[in-house]
């Protein structure tokens, strides 16, 4: 069965300071890979997605995550945060051909401070 | 340009009673999804409609009812609620795109549900 895992629940940067936040699969084939983004009181928002191809993938306000197949991966990047980078990140697994069966990992916290 | 909204966004109600929440997308996405959110879970999928009058469940479909009658409506039903059914509820739509399964999800803004 698939899953994913965010080892990381909260998670605590100075702004400029640069993030990464981490996220393993288990899938037994190559799979869709998604980051979403959840600010306070809001649903969620697709900050990138990798299907195939290029492995290093560019989202929206500076994300950009790599897809690492051998560590099966995917970890999300941005060089410099800001204040209002304060949400909660979901790493998300799907596999191709059924997108109804895509799994959420239960989320990163992160909290940017001054 | 609305996209996909959610009422009520916050309700209280007791074991036993009957709640639908309710869903709607103006995009006439073909696909619509119903999901709950709990702490150490992330989220998990309850039901899902590929077209009108075709659904499905998904992960956790069990005391929740769905329909979709029209493209653009997707109500969930919770039959007798009970406490562990205290949750917020996201709705989600997609379509698909260049010939690819997987899309991007679109997620209204949630229902907070308290069952006392």
């Amino acid at each position: 069965a698939q899953s994913v895992t965010q080892p990381d629940i909260h998670i605590t940067v100075s702004e400029g300071a640069s993030l990464e936040l981490r996220c393993n699969y288990s899938y037994g084939a190559t799979p869709y890979l998604f980051w979403y983004v959840q600010s306070p009181g809001q649903g969620l928002q697709l900050l990138l997605k990798y299907f195939s191809g290029d492995t290093l993938v560019q989202g929206i306000k500076g994300f950009e995550a790599e897809f690492k197949r051998s560590q099966s991966s995917f970890n999300l990047r941005k060089p410099s945060v800001h204040w209002s980078d304060a949400a909660e990140y979901f790493c998300a697994v799907g596999p191709r051909g059924g997108y109804q069966k895509v799994t959420f990992g239960i989320g990163t916290k992160l909290q940017v401070i001054p | 340009d609305a996209g996909i909204t959610q009422s009520p966004r916050y309700k209280i109600t007791e074991t036993g009673r009957q709640v639908t929440l309710m869903c709607h997308q103006t995009w006439s996405h073909s696909y619509m999804f119903w999901y709950r959110q709990d702490l150490g879970h992330g989220l998990r999928l309850i039901y899902y409609s590929a077209a009108a009058d075709i659904t499905d469940k998904g992960e956790v479909p069990d005391g929740y009812v769905v329909s979709r009658s029209k493209t653009e409506n997707f109500p969930l039903t919770l039959e007798s609620a009970t406490r562990s059914q205290t949750s917020v509820y996201f709705c989600a739509s997609s379509e698909l795109s260049r010939g690819e399964s997987t899309d991007t999800q679109y997620f209204g803004p949630g229902t907070r549900l308290t069952v006392l």
